[in-house]
Parts: structure tokens; C-alpha cells; sequence
């Protein structure tokens, strides 16, 4: 089954305490990108990979790091959380130039809560 | 800078009775595709339908029509025969030649739609 998987789905944790959000996606997909959600925002991307080791900016970049070593896994890291970080998570995926209408594939989601 | 916006943060609708929630873009770009997903409570995000800014026609995926008018820079979902399970929140969002390796999704705030039996 075609998928994206993300963990945890839920996690609350301490301000300063590194974690490390993991996705994975079976699909051989060049393109990978994290989202998070706010309420009266919606979802803004965090950063996006074109391929293995090619990472860029989003719009929401600060305070967070990601790595893509393998083309199936995109980990989201938090060097150093805090409150204004608790949020909800995506991570996407799909294929590269494929046009306009090329499915965007979400994982669960991952529920942060930092305290 | 391109955006979508969403001005209805809540809305409500008789189960049966169809509802129309609004979407308004901005881009300079002059190809681009326009997204609405369904999130239920259980968070995941659900691709309802998909129109391109070419398209003649609008879309519409069983229960789900885009109304999509060009010139006004609008692309409204209509939701027909509404049903319980209706009841989520609705992104509409938009792709475009613009930053984010052309696969980058921009979204609006959200519509969350309570369908009452």
C-alpha cells in the first residue's frame, strides 16, 4: 500500500529536549516536504527536498532541521523545541515534474506539544 | 506573494442540504492548480478534487463540484446531499510555478463544516 508514515503521532515534550519526527514513504518519491498546522493559519511548509541531499527552506524554517540521506526518509529535528512549536505535523510527499496536479501524499500527522 | 484565503472559519449545514465553501486565490502566475482537502477530526488529509487554472470545465468528483471562476480569482467547493460524516475541516490550497520545487502546496486558514441531522 501506497503510504507515508510518520512517528510518533503523538508526542509532548520538555522546552530544550532535541526530537527527532521521522517519515517515511514506500512510493520512490523525489519530492518531500514538512507542514505544520496552526489553527486560523492552516498548514505552512516547513521545509521541502527535491532528492537525496537537495533540502531547502520553506516559509516557516526557523528552529528546525531536517536531513534527507535516503530517498525514502525525510526526519524532521528540533535542536532545541520550545512552546511555539507545539503544533501538528505533516509530512508530504510526491512525485517531481509530473505537472500541476500531482497527488500530494500526507502521513498521519504528528501532534507536538512542547511544555 | 501568492495566497489563499479562506474567510469562512465555520460554517454549518442541514444534513441532505448542499453547502458551498469559499475559496479566493492570488498569483501572478499564469498556470497553477487549485486542491481541496478534507481533514475529519482524526487529523488525517483527504484529497477531495483538483482543477487546473486551464481547465474549461469544472470539476467534480461525486458529491464535490469546484465552482471555479477565473476572472474573480475564486474557486469554491460545493458539497451536495451533505451527510454527517461531512462534518470535518476543509483547505483549499494552491500549486503553482513558484517556490518549493513546484510541488509546494500553499493552503488557506481551513473551513471547519458541522453537519446537523
Amino acid at each position: 500500500e501506497a503510504q507515508v508514515t510518520q512517528n510518533p503521532r503523538y508526542l509532548i515534550t520538555v522546552t530544550g529536549k532535541k526530537l527527532t519526527v521521522t517519515c517515511s514513504q514506500n512510493m520512490n518519491h523525489e519530492y518531500m516536504s514538512w507542514y505544520r498546522q496552526d489553527p486560523g493559519l492552516g498548514l505552512r511548509q516547513i521545509y521541502y527536498s527535491m532528492n537525496v541531499e537537495v533540502t531547502d527552506k520553506g516559509d516557516v524554517p526557523e528552529g528546525y532541521k531536517v536531513s534527507r540521506k535516503e530517498k525514502r526518509n525525510f526526519p524532521l529535528i528540533l535542536e532545541s523545541p520550545s512552546p511555539n512549536q507545539t503544533s501538528l505535523y505533516f509530512c508530504a510527499s510526491s512525485l517531481l515534474g509530473q505537472g500541476l496536479n500531482t497527488e500530494a501524499f500526507f502521513g498521519q500527522g504528528t501532534r507536538l506539544t512542547v511544555v | 506573494a501568492q495566497k489563499i484565503t479562506q474567510t469562512q472559519p465555520g460554517m454549518f449545514v442541514q444534513e441532505k442540504e448542499a453547502v458551498t465553501l469559499d475559496c479566493t486565490y492570488d498569483t501572478s502566475d499564469p498556470s497553477y492548480g487549485l486542491f481541496w482537502y478534507k481533514q475529519p477530526s482524526s487529523g488525517e488529509m483527504i484529497f477531495l478534487i483538483y482543477q487546473g487554472s486551464y481547465d474549461q470545465q469544472n470539476a467534480t468528483e461525486g458529491r464535490y463540484s469546484l465552482n471555479f471562476q477565473k476572472a474573480r480569482k475564486s474557486a469554491n467547493l460545493v458539497i451536495s446531499a451533505s451527510q454527517l460524516g461531512d462534518s470535518a475541516m476543509y483547505f483549499c490550497a494552491m500549486r503553482g510555478v513558484f517556490s518549493g520545487g513546484y510541488n509546494k502546496l500553499i493552503f488557506g486558514a481551513g473551513t471547519r463544516l458541522a453537519v446537523h441531522p
